[in-house]
C-alpha cells in the first residue's frame, strides 16, 4: 500500500478558508467511505478532526469540514485562526482492516 | 475515553529488537482494535498494525516480516516488536485505539536506533 499524496504545505489569512487534498486510489480513498484527519501540533499527538470523510467528532468546531470526490478527499478549515497553524494528516481504509497514512501537510497561517 | 501510554527503552542498537508496551486504562481492551502507529523525525504517520483484543492481527506489507503485536487482556495491555531495527525505524511510536480511524492517541514515545 502506497502513502497517500498530500500537499507538502498550506497557508492562509486569519479568517480566510483554506483546503487541503488527499489523493490516494480506488483501493482506498477511492473505495471506501472510510477517510479521516487529525491535526498535530509540535511535539505533540494527533487529534481526530474528521471521521467518514464528513463527520466530526464532539467538541471539533464546525469550521472544520470534510469530502471527497472519486479519489481525492479534501479538508477545508474556515475562518482561519492562529491555534489552526499546526500538521495536517489525511488517513483512508484500505480493506482488510489496514489503514494508509499521507504525508501531512504544514498549514501556515499567515 | 480511554487513556492510552507507551512505555519502553528510547535506545536500540541496530539489528536487536525493538519492544515497546502499551497501557490502556479508564476502559477494557476488550471487543475493541488497537494499533501502533509510528512518525519518523519530521516525517508523515506510518501504520504498523493492528490486533483485535481476540488475537487477530495484520500488519502494514512493508513491515510485516519485523513486525509482532500480542494483546494481554489480563494486564489491559498491548505490545508491539520490531526485530533488525535499523536507523530508518527511528520514530516516534504511537498506540492508538482504532476502528476505521485512530479515535485516541498515546503521547507517543521516541525510540532511536543508534549503537
Amino acid at each position: 500500500q502506497s502513502a497517500l499524496t498530500q500537499p507538502p504545505s498550506a497557508s492562509g489569512s486569519p479568517g480566510q478558508s483554506v483546503t487541503i487534498s488527499c489523493t490516494g486510489t480506488s483501493s482506498d480513498v477511492g473505495g471506501y467511505n472510510y477517510v479521516s484527519w487529525y491535526q498535530q501540533h509540535p511535539g505533540k499527538a494527533p487529534k481526530l478532526m474528521i471521521y467518514e470523510v464528513n463527520k466530526r467528532p464532539s467538541g471539533v468546531p464546525d469550521r472544520f469540514s470534510g469530502s471527497k470526490s472519486g479519489n481525492t478527499a479534501s479538508l477545508t478549515v474556515s475562518g482561519l485562526r492562529a491555534e489552526d497553524e499546526a500538521d495536517y494528516h489525511c488517513s483512508s481504509y484500505a480493506g482488510n482492516n489496514n489503514l494508509v497514512f499521507g504525508g501531512g501537510t504544514k498549514l501556515t497561517v499567515l | 475515553q480511554v487513556q492510552l501510554q507507551e512505555s519502553g527503552p528510547g535506545l536500540v542498537k541496530p539489528s536487536e529488537t525493538l519492544s515497546l508496551t502499551c497501557s490502556v486504562s479508564g476502559g477494557s481492551i476488550s471487543s475493541h482494535y488497537w494499533s501502533w502507529i509510528r512518525q519518523p523525525p519530521g516525517k508523515g504517520l506510518e501504520w504498523i498494525g493492528y490486533i483485535y483484543w481476540s488475537g487477530t492481527t495484520d500488519y502494514n506489507p512493508s513491515l510485516k516480516s519485523r513486525v509482532t503485536i500480542s494483546v494481554d487482556t489480563s494486564k489491559n495491555q498491548f505490545s508491539l516488536r520490531l526485530t533488525s531495527v535499523t536507523a530508518a525505524d527511528t520514530a516516534v511510536y504511537f498506540c492508538a485505539k482504532y476502528s476505521d480511524h485512530v479515535d485516541s492517541w498515546g503521547q507517543g514515545t521516541l525510540v532511536t536506533v543508534s549503537s
